[in-house]
């Protein structure tokens, strides 16, 4: 299936610990996101990169790290973990046509830190 | 002020109803508005693009109002199916590429 795809769907951890979601896209974009959407719902992206490179990085803890080994993947890399983190982490990849952008999510990590 | 205010809701209508969604803009510069649709515990998909001359897809319709820097979504004889949360969505000009705005989604429940 073409997608973008992220694992782990769930994560329980303890606050302290660190954890990481990776995340996949095989639909040849250039461009990848994290989206943090919290208990109000609100959608924020935290990071984005192109080709590999980071392009935006949103005022996000220096907890976070993404790592983009190749197009395709962007993973997330969280250390000391704090109640706060936990969220729904949404990764997306996005298609440009001309000045229209089009993203395509991923299904979601539900983090959730005791 | 947030970037893209929306009223959350919630809407609950009977199937058969038309029901409109309403969205403000905070910067005057933004280029390109879309809505997404989210299904409860799953990921936005996008539902349409809104275009300055308004249009429609179906039963949706969309309009933009730069001067008032309103958006807005139509839906024509409601759809159990229907039943998500609506996310207004705002790209501002100049901005760098994938700085999507969301506004925090309406919520709609279609009864039957």
């Amino acid at each position: 299936d073409t997608a973008v795809s992220q694992t782990p769907k769930y994560l329980v951890t303890q606050m302290g610990n660190d954890k990481s979601i990776k995340c996949e896209q095989n639909l040849g974009h250039d461009t990848m996101y994290w989206y943090k959407q919290d208990s109000k719902k609100f959608l924020k992206i935290m990071f984005s990169y192109n080709n590999k490179e980071l392009i935006i990085n949103e005022t996000v803890p220096n907890r976070f790290s993404p790592k983009s080994p190749d197009k395709a993947h962007l993973n997330l890399h969280i250390n000391s973990l704090e109640l706060g983190d936990s969220a729904v982490y949404f990764c997306a990849s996005s298609l440009v046509v001309g000045s229209q952008e089009t993203q395509y999510f991923g299904p979601g990590t539900r983090l959730l830190v005791l | 002020r947030k970037e893209v205010e929306q009223d959350p809701g919630p809407f609950n209508v009977p199937e058969g109803a038309t029901v409109a969604f309403n969205c403000t803009y905070s910067n005057s510069a933004s280029q390109s508005f879309f809505w997404y649709r989210q299904d409860c515990r799953k990921e936005p998909k996008l539902l349409m693009s809104v275009y300055s001359s308004g249009n429609e897809d179906g039963r949706f319709t969309a309009q933009l109002n730069r001067a008032s820097q309103y958006i807005s979504l139509l839906i024509r004889d409601s759809k159990l199916s229907d039943s998500a949360t609506y996310l207004c969505v705002v790209i501002g000009r100049g901005s760098t590429l994938g700085r999507l705005y969301f506004g925090r989604g309406t919520q709609l429940t279609v009864w039957p």
